[in-house]
């Protein structure tokens, strides 16, 4: 069975430019995860889906950062426009309920220049 | 306050040793508890379940305090191939019902 997939492995971008990532869950799973994890540290949630709907989004710097999972499959995270101290991995998770636990993809290492 | 608090280390052990690694947790609503190891450049991966009554998977015992907040890992006969950061991830089903990761403990396991 496929584990949940990330794309772009890596990125590196501009300040100021735009930038996306996609996440593909385990087939199945309700539940989906977008982190943000900065070297040192443990991933920090940045939003969370239950199918279609985004259940808890209050960590997510709503003026540059945007998501969606319009069918409640794969997920897009966005950043217009790019910052420098966004440069970090943004890792997708997803699980078959909330609170079980959690399946990664390898993330997305983002370089903002 | 942090939601899960944990001591980065690093711990540097050498082969065959016992290590131990505790973490607490700020939210006494929590209702599930995890450890996932992590590797250098790597994503998360489980590592077990940590159950009210502690369990075991081979070299590796979890157990949880809820008294005390607090839920440990013990890593019996270490291996090379232990080292890794280990993350402690804790659950909190009231209100945002996530996961809530901790820092990491980074351990060297030396020859």
């Amino acid at each position: 069975e496929a584990g949940v997939v990330q794309s772009p492995r890596y990125k590196i971008i501009e300040k100021k430019q735009p930038v996306a990532f996609w996440c593909n869950p385990i087939s199945g799973h309700n539940t989906l995860y977008w982190y943000r994890q900065n070297l040192g540290q443990g991933p920090e949630l940045l939003i969370r889906y239950e199918n279609e709907e985004a259940v808890d989004d209050s960590q997510l710097p709503k003026d540059r950062f945007s998501a969606e999972r319009l069918k409640g499959v794969d997920s897009t995270l966005k950043i217009q426009p790019a910052e420098l101290g966004d440069s970090a991995v943004y890792l997708c998770a997803s699980s078959f309920r909330a609170g079980g636990s959690a399946f990664f993809g390898q993330g997305t290492r983002l370089t903002v220049v | 306050r942090k939601e899960v608090e944990q001591d980065p280390g690093p711990f540097n052990v050498p082969e065959g040793a016992t290590v131990a690694f505790n973490c607490t947790y700020s939210n006494s609503a929590s209702q599930s508890f995890f450890w996932y190891r992590q590797d250098c450049r790597k994503e998360p991966k489980l590592l077990m379940s940590v159950y009210s009554s502690g369990n075991e998977d081979g070299r590796f015992t979890a157990q949880l305090n809820r008294a005390s907040q607090y839920i440990s890992l013990l890593i019996r006969d270490s291996k090379l191939s232990d080292s890794a950061t280990y993350l402690c991830v804790v659950n909190i089903q009231t209100g945002a019902n996530n996961l809530f990761f901790g820092t990491g403990t980074r351990l060297t396991v030396i020859p």
